[in-house]
């Protein structure tokens, strides 16, 4: 069955720093790979999204992540981190597209403080 | 283009009444999913429809239903309301099949509290 690990519930960076959100994905086949961010009282914005092909992923506010598929994982980065980052952020798999369905399974998120 | 459009935002229902959520997709979406959020089980997918068909299912009672009209809106009922079916409920509309980019597109939500 698909899966998704986030491991890190809370994390707190300080404002400048670089961030590192990690996540494991379980999945038979090429995965699809998001992830999204999440303001309290907001729905989720998608920052990056991995289908294929060049396994380094640029997303928007800055956000990259990186698909390693010898180790299951889709980590997300930030070389410096702004206050308006701290957010929920969910990493996200992806069954079929093109196809039947657009079902996520979400990890279980993290949620980023950011010290001034 | 206007965003996905859930209504109501909030509401506070009592235990064993009724509630039906609504959302209004993306001008051109024509795949609608609902997902549950709480603080214990996270966002679980609750179902997905397209051209008025459920095609996905999650592992949700039969309390839980949905549907979607010819326009491609989309209301989800819960029946018989539990203190446990207080959550986040997000709306996401996509594109579909060949035309699909992979995004979801979320509302906002709507809180509901089961008292």
């Amino acid at each position: 069955a698909q899966s998704v690990t986030q491991p890190d519930i809370h994390i707190t960076v300080s404002e400048g720093a670089s961030l590192e959100l990690r996540c494991n994905y379980s999945y038979g086949a090429t995965p699809y790979l998001f992830w999204y961010v999440q303001s309290p009282g907001q729905g989720l914005q998608l920052l990056l999204k991995y289908f294929s092909g060049d396994t380094l992923v640029q997303g928007i506010k800055g956000f990259e992540a990186e698909f390693k598929r010898s180790q299951s994982s889709f980590n997300l980065r930030k070389p410096s981190v702004h206050w308006s980052d701290a957010a929920e952020y969910f990493c996200a798999v992806g069954a079929n597209y093109g196809g039947a369905t657009n079902k996520l399974i979400f990890g279980t998120g993290t949620l980023l403080a950011v010290q001034p | 283009k206007a965003g996905v459009t859930q209504t109501p935002r909030y509401l506070i229902k009592t235990r064993g009444q009724q509630v039906t959520l609504s959302c209004s997709p993306i001008s051109g979406h024509r795949s609608v999913s609902w997902y549950q959020q709480t603080p214990g089980q996270g966002l679980q997918f609750l179902f997905e429809y397209f051209s008025e068909t459920q095609r996905n299912k999650g592992n949700f009672p039969g309390r839980f239903s949905g549907r979607q009209f010819s326009n491609s809106r989309s209301e989800m009922n819960v029946s018989t309301l539990e203190l446990g079916d207080s959550a986040l409920y997000l709306c996401a509309s996509s594109l579909f099949g060949t035309e699909n980019t992979g995004e979801l597109f979320f509302g906002e939500g709507s809180r509901l509290t089961v008292l």
